[in-house]
C-alpha cells in the first residue's frame, strides 16, 4: 500500500520569510498524482496545489510551489512571502492514477510569527 | 452554489446508538467519498462512490455502511457506534479525473464523540 510520510509535525515561519515543508511517499506506481492541502483552523480542507507525476515542470500557484523529485519520491512545498493566514495544518496526499482515494501523510503544523 | 454539506457539524453518541453523516453536493459529481481524521493523522478514506448505485470500501470501512441512491446525495451510517469511531469525518466530492480538472472538494466536516 502506498504510504505519505511528512517527518516534520511542527514548522514555524516569520512573516514574509520562506518556509519548506517535506513530504515524501512510497508507490511503485509511474501514474499518480500528488496534493498539498491546507486546513485551517476553521477545519475546511482547502487545496493548494496539484502536480501530475508525469509532468517535470514543478508546479505553481503564487506564493506556493512545490519541489517534484519523482526518483527521490519527495514532494516538498515552499510557501515564499509568508502571511499570517498561512497559520494551518499542511497535509501532503497521493492519489493513484487518478482513482480518487487519496492516501494523505499526518500533516504538519506550521505556525507563522509576527 | 452551495458546494458540498454536511450534517450535523457536530454530534454526541453513545455507544451502541446509530446514526446517519449526511452528505449532500449540488455540483453534479460523481464521485463522493468519506474521509475520517483523528488526532495526529492524516484523513483515512472510510468508503467512496463513483456514481450512483456504486460504493466501495476505502482503507478503514469497518464500522460503517454508505449507499448512493442518487448523485447529490451520498450518507454515511454508523449502525452501532463505538468510542473508536469519535472523530472528524469529512465528506469529499468530484467530477472526475483525480483533481486535475475538477479539485476534490470538501465539506466542513462533523465532529463525532461517542461516549
Amino acid at each position: 500500500a502506498q504510504t505519505v510520510t511528512q517527518s516534520q509535525p511542527e514548522m514555524s515561519v516569520q512573516e514574509a520569510e520562506t518556509v519548506t515543508l517535506s513530504c515524501t511517499y512510497d508507490t511503485s506506481e509511474s501514474d499518480y498524482y500528488l496534493f498539498w492541502y491546507k486546513q485551517p483552523p476553521s477545519r475546511q480542507m482547502i487545496l493548494v496545489i496539484r502536480q501530475e507525476a508525469y509532468k517535470q515542470q514543478n508546479a505553481t500557484e503564487n506564493r506556493f510551489s512545490v519541489n517534484f523529485q519523482k526518483a527521490a519520491k519527495s514532494f516538498s512545498l515552499k510557501i515564499s512571502d509568508s502571511q499570517l493566514g498561512d497559520a494551518a495544518m499542511y497535509f501532503c496526499a497521493y492519489d493513484q492514477g487518478g482513482s480518487e482515494k487519496l492516501v494523505f501523510g499526518k500533516g504538519t503544523k506550521l505556525t507563522v510569527n509576527p | 452554489n452551495a458546494g458540498v454539506t454536511q450534517t450535523p457539524k457536530f454530534q454526541v453518541l453513545k455507544t451502541g446508538q446509530s446514526m446517519t453523516l449526511q452528505c449532500a453536493q449540488d455540483m453534479n459529481h460523481e464521485y463522493m467519498s468519506w474521509y475520517r481524521q483523528d488526532p495526529g493523522m492524516g484523513l483515512r478514506l472510510i468508503h467512496y462512490s463513483v456514481g450512483a448505485g456504486i460504493t466501495d470500501q476505502g482503507e478503514v470501512p469497518n464500522g460503517y455502511n454508505v449507499s448512493r441512491s442518487t448523485t447529490e446525495d451520498f450518507p454515511l451510517r454508523l449502525l452501532s457506534a463505538a468510542p473508536s469511531q469519535t472523530s472528524v469525518y469529512f465528506c469529499a466530492s468530484s467530477y472526475s479525473g483525480s483533481g486535475l480538472n475538477s479539485p476534490l472538494h470538501f465539506g466542513n466536516g462533523t465532529r463525532l464523540t461517542v461516549t
